[in-house]
């Protein structure tokens, strides 16, 4: 079955660290991939999207994600966390061509002063 | 305003009793997408509409839920004899196409008690 994991419920940063948010699919074939945002009371916004070609995206706010076909991920890094990027993180997949999404459970970001 | 909007934002209700939950979506976006977040999980899909017809209906848990579109514009969710295992956030995003990017709604938090 095709599914989307992300194995940190919870990540806790200094603002200035560095951060990477892991996220491993299971499909059939390479789906297109996705990061979304949620902060209290807002919509997901996308951060970023593969879909093919260079391996390294970059994304809104600073963030990039990077996908490796051989180890089935497409984690989200970000070089200096700011207290704003306190939010909840969801890796989504979807096959090719069709946008019904799959959401991995998440994962939590705080971020200490 | 230009998003999604869905309304209420917030809904109580007594075990057995009937809901609907509306979403309006970007003007001009011909597919809409309707997914359910439980505390603590991702986003799961329910049901996909390109225009007026129901294009993906797989992730609708049972005959209980249903969902409408009749002018290929806002939609209405549909839940018939509520149960407690309904309570979640239920999320509305529209696209352009099938293959564009999905823009979220902030969501309507049900409450089955």
């Amino acid at each position: 079955a095709q599914s989307v994991t992300q194995p940190d419920i919870h990540i806790t940063v200094s603002e200035g660290a560095s951060l990477e948010l892991r996220c491993n699919y299971s499909y059939g074939a390479t789906p297109y991939l996705f990061w979304y945002v949620q902060s209290p009371g807002q919509g997901l916004q996308l951060l970023l999207k593969y879909f093919s070609g260079d391996t390294l995206v970059q994304g809104i706010k600073g963030f990039e994600a990077e996908f490796k076909r051989s180890q089935s991920s497409f984690n989200l890094r970000k070089p200096s966390v700011h207290w704003s990027d306190a939010a909840e993180y969801f890796c989504a997949a979807s096959r090719e061509g069709y946008n019904k999404l799959i959401f991995g459970a998440g994962t939590r970001l705080a971020v200490h002063p | 305003g230009a998003g999604v909007s869905q309304t209420p934002s917030n809904k109580v209700t007594e075990k057995g009793k009937y809901v609907e939950l509306r979403c309006d979506p970007i003007s001009g976006h011909t597919a809409l997408y309707w997914y359910r977040q439980s505390l603590g999980q991702g986003p799961e899909f329910l049901i996909y509409f390109q225009g007026t017809g129901a294009a993906d209906d797989s992730g609708l848990p049972n005959d209980r839920f249903f969902a409408v579109r009749p002018e290929g514009s806002v939609s209405t969710l549909k839940i018939q004899r509520t149960e407690r295992g309904d309570s979640a956030v239920y999320l509305c995003a529209s696209s352009f196409g099938q293959t564009d990017e999905q823009y979220f709604g902030p969501g309507t938090r049900l409450t089955v008690t």
